[in-house]
């Protein structure tokens, strides 16, 4: 089975701090995302990646930035975090950008806080 | 681009009720079409996903989907809910070519009372 592993489940931090948030998949996948999910909004694309040192914007990248320096890895940095990110946040990973017919399968998901 | 539409922010049924949660896309191009769960605490799975072919796909849970294409939906149905299936349902659509970003809808939260 595929696993998509997000090293925190719960994570507090201050106002100003930097903020990384790391997931790791085990399946050789290409594809990698970030999502945020918000009540009432569902879930929002942050950013993607299709390949190692590649990254693209998605809906919202406005306050993040990723680093994607192993094809099993991709992290999401909030550079100078605020209150208003914080939300629940879920990697995703899918097979190749050719295979689009492939489902994404995601980790459990980081809860952050920002006070 | 891509856009999904479910109407149901909260759909509350009494246990071995029928169900149905709403979906309806939006797309100038061809889509594949998925229904994810969350369950509490828990990352999304997929539940269903329509590529091609027959246009009603199954669930192993009970769970079916139909596409329409002329009414550009893809209503989630379960004859007898369980208190088991409560849980988030989000609908999702990618592009069948080029890039395959899912876009999803705003979440269904399914409430199954005993």
């Amino acid at each position: 089975d595929v696993k998509v592993t997000q090293s925190s489940r719960y994570l507090v931090k201050r106002t100003g701090e930097k903020v990384f948030l790391e997931c790791v998949q085990d399946m050789d996948h290409e594809n990698m995302f970030w999502y945020r999910q918000d009540p009432g909004l569902g879930l929002r694309l942050i950013y993607f990646s299709y390949d190692v040192k590649m990254k693209e914007k998605g809906d919202i990248p406005e306050g993040y930035s990723v680093s994607r320096e192993k094809k099993e890895r991709f992290s999401l940095i909030l550079e100078s975090a605020s209150t208003n990110q914080t939300s629940m946040y879920l990697c995703a990973s899918s097979l190749s950008r050719i295979r689009v017919n492939t489902e994404a399968f995601f980790g459990q998901g980081t809860r952050l806080t920002v006070v | 681009a891509q856009s999904v539409t479910q109407l149901d922010s909260q759909v509350p049924v009494f246990e071995e009720a029928p169900v149905e949660l709403r979906c309806n896309y939006s797309s100038s191009v061809s889509v594949y079409l998925f229904w994810y769960v969350q369950y509490p605490n828990q990352g999304l799975q997929l539940l269903l996903k329509y590529l091609s072919g027959s246009t009603l796909v199954e669930s192993i849970n009970g769970f079916e989907a139909e596409f329409n294409k002329s009414q550009t939906s893809f209503h989630l149905r379960k004859p007898s809910v369980h208190i088991s299936d409560t849980a988030e349902y989000f609908c999702a659509v990618t592009r069948q070519t080029g890039a395959n970003n899912l876009f999803f809808g705003t979440g269904t939260r399914l409430t199954v009372i005993p």
